[in-house]
């Protein structure tokens, strides 16, 4: 079946816009994961829900990120006055279930964002 | 929080040898791990889960735990050059896998044709 998809694949902004970074999880998979991963490090975790609502947002680095799940399928990242910094691959994954054995997380392809 | 040491290499290993890649975890409550696979701009991907103590054996690859030692491996047996990749060690959550997985940088493996 169908993996996880994400939207765009790439994504070239400007210092202080805002941008919006979908993903599409495995179907019928409850959890949701966002990571963020630099250069040369392993992915980095920023928030994940289980069905539509943020179960623990701990990893989002500052109020100019925020994410939703409205349905509990497909979730989007939005970054407000994107910097420099928030330049890296946006990962997003999904789990069948939250514990037990169908908890592996499987990623998806990724989002390069690049702010210039 | 939960994490691993591992080398971050690159750890170089000649086609047809067994790559050994190694970590250690200072939590006692990781009680199982996950190592993902990585390849250059791509995302991780998930190659073994364990568990148990002892071993796991999928195809060329066996997954070691040894809780009292702290310590997991990872033996790629008759490596190719298609297995060079960054290896990650991942610590399963503390809430039956609901957490986030905290991913250290990897061990970078290159098998040398």
């Amino acid at each position: 079946g169908a993996g996880v998809s994400q939207t765009p694949s790439n994504k070239v902004t400007e210092k202080g816009k805002y941008v919006e970074l979908r993903c599409d999880p495995i179907s019928g998979h409850t959890a949701l994961y966002w990571y963020r991963q630099s250069l040369g490090q392993g992915p980095e975790f920023l928030i994940y829900f289980q069905g539509t609502g943020a179960a623990d947002d701990s990893g989002l680095p500052n109020d100019r990120f925020f994410a939703v799940r409205p349905e509990g399928s497909v979730s989007t990242l939005k970054i407000q006055r994107t910097e420099r910094g928030d330049s890296a691959v946006y990962l997003c994954a999904s789990s069948l279930t939250v514990g037990g054995s169908s908890d592996t997380q499987y990623f998806g392809p990724g989002t390069r964002l690049t702010v210039l | 929080q939960k994490e691993v040491e591992q080398n971050s290499g690159p750890l170089s290993v000649p086609e047809g040898a067994i790559a050994s890649l190694n970590c250690t975890y200072s939590d006692r409550g990781s009680q199982s791990f996950f190592w993902y696979r990585q390849y250059s701009g791509k995302s991780p991907e998930l190659i073994m889960f364990i568990y148990s103590n002892g071993d796991k054996e999928d195809g060329r690859f066996t997954a070691q735990l040894n809780k009292a030692s702290q310590y997991v491996s990872l033996l790629i047996r008759d490596s190719q050059p298609s297995d060079s990749a960054t290896y990650l060690c991942v610590p399963r959550g503390s809430g039956g896998g609901a957490d986030g997985l905290t991913f250290g940088k990897g061990t970078h493996l290159i098998i040398q044709p």
